[in-house]
Formats: C-alpha cells, sequence, structure tokens
C-alpha cells in the first residue's frame, strides 16, 4: 500500500506551548488528509478532513482555533495543536488518500505529552 | 447509539485457533467495510475491505459482511502470536470517505 510519514513520533511540550505535527504522503498525491485522535484504550475519533488548497472541515465539538490544520501542498498536511494544555494529550494520527487509492492509508501516529 | 459497535475484549487464544472478530452497525446507509489493524503505539494499518455483502479472504484473514443484519466479522485462521494487536473495524458511506470506527478489540495469542 502507499505510505503516510508522519513526524514527530513522539513529543512532549510544555503546556501553553504549540506543537506542530507533520504528515506527509510519500509516494502519492495526498488530495484528502484527516486527523484523528485517539485515548488510550479507545477508538480513533475524526478531528477535520482537509483538502488540498481548501480550509479543513472540523467535526463537531473540534475546535478549529486550537486544532490549526493546513493542507498547502499535495503531499504535506500540518496539524498545530496550539496553547497546548495537559488535556490535549493524546496520539494524533493522519491518512491520505488520493483519487487512486480507494481508502485511506494511516502514519504511524504522534504520541503528544503535555506537561 | 454509537454508529459501530465493537466488542473491546480482550480476547486470548492459542497459537493455531481461530480468531473471530465482529462489529455490527445501525446507518443502512454504510456500505463500505474495512478491517484495520494496530500494534501498540502505531498507526493503524488496512488489513481488508470490502463493499458487498459475502465473504472476502486474503491468505489467513476472511471478511464476511452481511449487510441485511448489519454485520460484519473478521476470522483470522492459524493465528501467530505476530497476529496479537488491536484490529479496529471501521465503515463509511458511499459517497463519503470520513471513517467511523468501533472500539477495537484487542487480541493476544499465546505461543
Amino acid at each position: 500500500g502507499a505510505v503516510v510519514s508522519q513526524h514527530p513520533s513522539r513529543v512532549i511540550c510544555k503546556s501553553g506551548t504549540s506543537v506542530k505535527i507533520e504528515c506527509r504522503s510519500l509516494d502519492f498525491q495526498a488530495t484528502t488528509m484527516f486527523w484523528y485522535r485517539q485515548f488510550p484504550k479507545k477508538s480513533l475519533m475524526l478531528m477535520a478532513t482537509s483538502n488540498e488548497g481548501s480550509k479543513a472541515t472540523y467535526e463537531q465539538g473540534v475546535e478549529k482555533d486550537k486544532f490549526l490544520i493546513n493542507h498547502a501542498s499535495l503531499t504535506l498536511s500540518t496539524l498545530t495543536v496550539t496553547s497546548a494544555h495537559p488535556e490535549d494529550s493524546s496520539f494524533y494520527i493522519c491518512s491520505a488518500r488520493d483519487t487512486l487509492n480507494t481508502e485511506a492509508f494511516f502514519g504511524q501516529g504522534t504520541r503528544l505529552t503535555v506537561v | 447509539q454509537k454508529e459501530v459497535e465493537q466488542d473491546p475484549g480482550p480476547l486470548s487464544v492459542p497459537e493455531g485457533a481461530i480468531v473471530s472478530l465482529n462489529c455490527t452497525y445501525s446507518n443502512s446507509a454504510f456500505q463500505y467495510f474495512m478491517w484495520y489493524r494496530q500494534y501498540s503505539r502505531k498507526g493503524p494499518e488496512l488489513l481488508m475491505y470490502t463493499y458487498s455483502s459475502g465473504n472476502k479472504e486474503d491468505g489467513r484473514f476472511t471478511a464476511q459482511v452481511d449487510k441485511s443484519s448489519k454485520y460484519i466479522s473478521l476470522f483470522i485462521r492459524d493465528s501467530q502470536p505476530s497476529d496479537s494487536a488491536t484490529y479496529l473495524c471501521a465503515i463509511r458511506q458511499s459517497n463519503d470517505y470520513k471513517l467511523s470506527f468501533g472500539a477495537g478489540t484487542t487480541v493476544t495469542v499465546r505461543a
């Protein structure tokens, strides 16, 4: 399957700072990317959908000003957690699809710890 | 009511046993069905996908869909310790690529 690379895999930051997570499609052009959040022993919850060159569409209850998503190119989307707090600590996962692949492929995930 | 219901387990089986996993869903608009495997602290890996009722086989894995009952299953034959992971079902509508995930079932295959 196609390869989606997510960076960093782990990050620890202080409360009040911002953290940027990158999601790259390595061997295909990702017209659509998705950002998920996963709590321990819980399932994936969709946060937002982004299409290249467009503003992201956020799911109900997700603060768009806190979780900034940029999808400026066909191979890169970024999620920035602004003014992070301990409750933002979680596992964040991106997925990406192009117009050829029916289903999306997932990145390795980023474990964010806010202290 | 959740869109997708999946028993979180955990499920522990001896090596060589058949692992049986299942999910139920509530909305008949869901037409696309996927199974993902997720190892600890990793992203989900697509195992199988199917878009119609019936069985689909890929090696030791068989995905089964019964749209009339809104019930999907994954069977793993001749299970190996390397199959120990969390298995998530996921569904979506035909015109929407957003996935709704089950809770995930944690499987341990004992050597």
